[in-house]
């Protein structure tokens, strides 16, 4: 399995609070995404980086914000939670260059209360 | 934008071969990816075809490709439980994936 390692696991959390999940990787691979799944909505981008402090938005961007301060570390802010992000969280890493399958992490199950 | 579709569920007898097909629109896609998601965990990488092939056996696993088409099917023999599953499609470039929904398989023992 690739290095991925996303915290915390599970959150609950109110509408309104700020939160921040983590993802770490081991890899030292260049591209990093966040994702989040939902029913009947499959796997949705919400932003990705293409290298330390390069981010670009995804599908689903708005009311999320990304920072890559160094190449193991994506983390991901929700700066006032909504219901509506209640979701499972996944992060994602590759090459991305030529055969550049994206390695997934074991997710982070949030809900907003 | 481009996207990526397939059949949200299938169900099978355990023994049986199993078929999930999946289509695309991205033409320029490098390579295909097939996914599975089993409970409460992340998308485990399954196998993958470059575009300019037309099949891809592995163990189990076939994939079939028709360009042309844009049609890409993932072919699992003697199908078990144990392949119970959500099975992902995703096509892109460059590390830019673009993901179909899903396909729950269901196996009947």
């Amino acid at each position: 399995d690739a290095g991925i390692t996303q915290s915390p696991r599970h959150k609950v959390t109110e509408t309104g609070t700020p939160v921040t999940l983590r993802c770490h990787q081991t890899e030292n691979h260049r591209y990093m995404y966040w994702y989040r799944q939902d029913p009947g909505h499959g796997l949705r981008l919400i932003h990705y980086s293409y290298g330390v402090k390069d981010t670009d938005k995804g599908e689903v961007s708005d009311g999320y914000s990304v920072s890559r301060s160094k190449t193991e570390d994506f983390l991901l802010t929700l700066e006032s939670a909504t219901s509506s992000q209640t979701s499972v969280y996944f992060c994602a890493i590759s090459e991305g260059q030529g055969y550049s399958p994206l390695h997934f992490g074991n997710g982070t199950r949030l809900t907003v209360t | 934008g481009e996207d990526v579709e397939q059949s949200l569920f299938l169900s099978v007898r355990e023994g049986d071969s199993s078929v999930i097909n999946c289509t695309y629109t991205d033409s320029s896609s490098t390579y295909l990816y097939w996914y599975k998601q089993e409970p409460g965990a992340g998308l485990q990488l399954l196998t993958y075809i470059f575009s300019n092939m037309d099949m891809k056996q592995d163990q189990r696993l076939t994939v079939l490709l028709n360009k042309k088409d844009k049609h890409l099917s993932l072919r699992i023999a003697d199908t078990q439980t144990g392949d119970s599953a959500i099975y992902f499609c995703a096509s892109g470039s460059q590390g830019n994936l673009i993901f179909g929904k899903g396909t729950k398989l269901s196996v009947k023992p």
